[in-house]
């Protein structure tokens, strides 16, 4: 099956340094991948769309200077936290869309102190 | 704009009992619905989808109806086994496929005791 994969899935940082989440779709290409974020008990939200070689969409509200998401390969597309604060910490997942259909990845669970 | 409520959990099950995890939805138009299921430490897998009304979708002993007279697509499952124990989601997208934008609910954690 199509498979997903995250790294890292677990990353604490300083607030005010910025992080790197990477992407990759391990068995297929993908020209569009999701990135979401996940509150504690609350659903994914959709932050940006992801597409290969050129400018991510994202999603109102989010701050596209914050959340750089760049898709430079058809099997990477990594999100980087810049100026991480405390409210930056969060769950992040990703998906890759293979045909037609949405593949998740595991998810990267972010802590900024 | 479109949203996804789902029945708060956590729900706590043993081995054999019937599942019900209640998801009802707000849209335009008519949507495609969908439940997903992330096991510990996995990423979400497509449990079961329907596309239109009255639709059953089914997987894994898993079922739900879309139901457009009450919004509603409930996940059921006869007899639930330790197994089972995740966190589903219920799911909606205005695509008939899953590969477009997902307008999730909150998530349900069920843990099947034996």
């Amino acid at each position: 099956g199509a498979v997903v994969s995250q790294h890292p899935s677990w990353v604490i940082c300083k607030s005010g340094t910025s992080v790197k989440i990477e992407c990759r779709s391990l068995d297929f290409q993908a020209t569009t991948m999701f990135w979401y974020r996940q509150f504690p008990k609350q659903s994914l939200m959709l932050m940006a769309t992801s597409n290969e070689g050129s400018k991510a969409t994202y999603e109102q509200g989010v701050e596209k200077d914050k959340f750089l998401i760049n898709h430079a390969s058809l099997t990477l597309s990594t999100l980087t936290v810049t100026s991480a604060h405390p409210e930056d910490s969060s769950f992040y997942i990703c998906s890759a869309i293979r045909q037609v259909e949405q593949y998740f990845g595991p998810g990267t669970r972010l802590t900024v102190t | 704009g479109d949203s996804v409520t789902q029945m708060e959990g956590p729900v706590t099950l043993s081995e054999e009992a019937f599942l019900t995890i209640n998801c009802t939805y707000t849209a335009t138009g008519y949507p495609s619905l969908f439940w997903y299921v992330q096991y510990p430490g996995e990423g979400l897998q497509l449990l079961l989808k329907a596309t239109k009304a009255d639709d059953k979708g089914s997987n894994k002993g898993f079922e739900a109806t879309y139901r457009k007279e009450t919004t509603s697509f409930h996940l059921e499952k006869g007899s639930v086994q330790v197994s089972d124990s995740a966190v589903y989601f219920c799911a909606l997208s205005d695509s008939t496929y899953s590969g477009s934008r997902l307008t999730f609910g909150e998530g349900t954690q069920l843990t099947v005791n034996p």
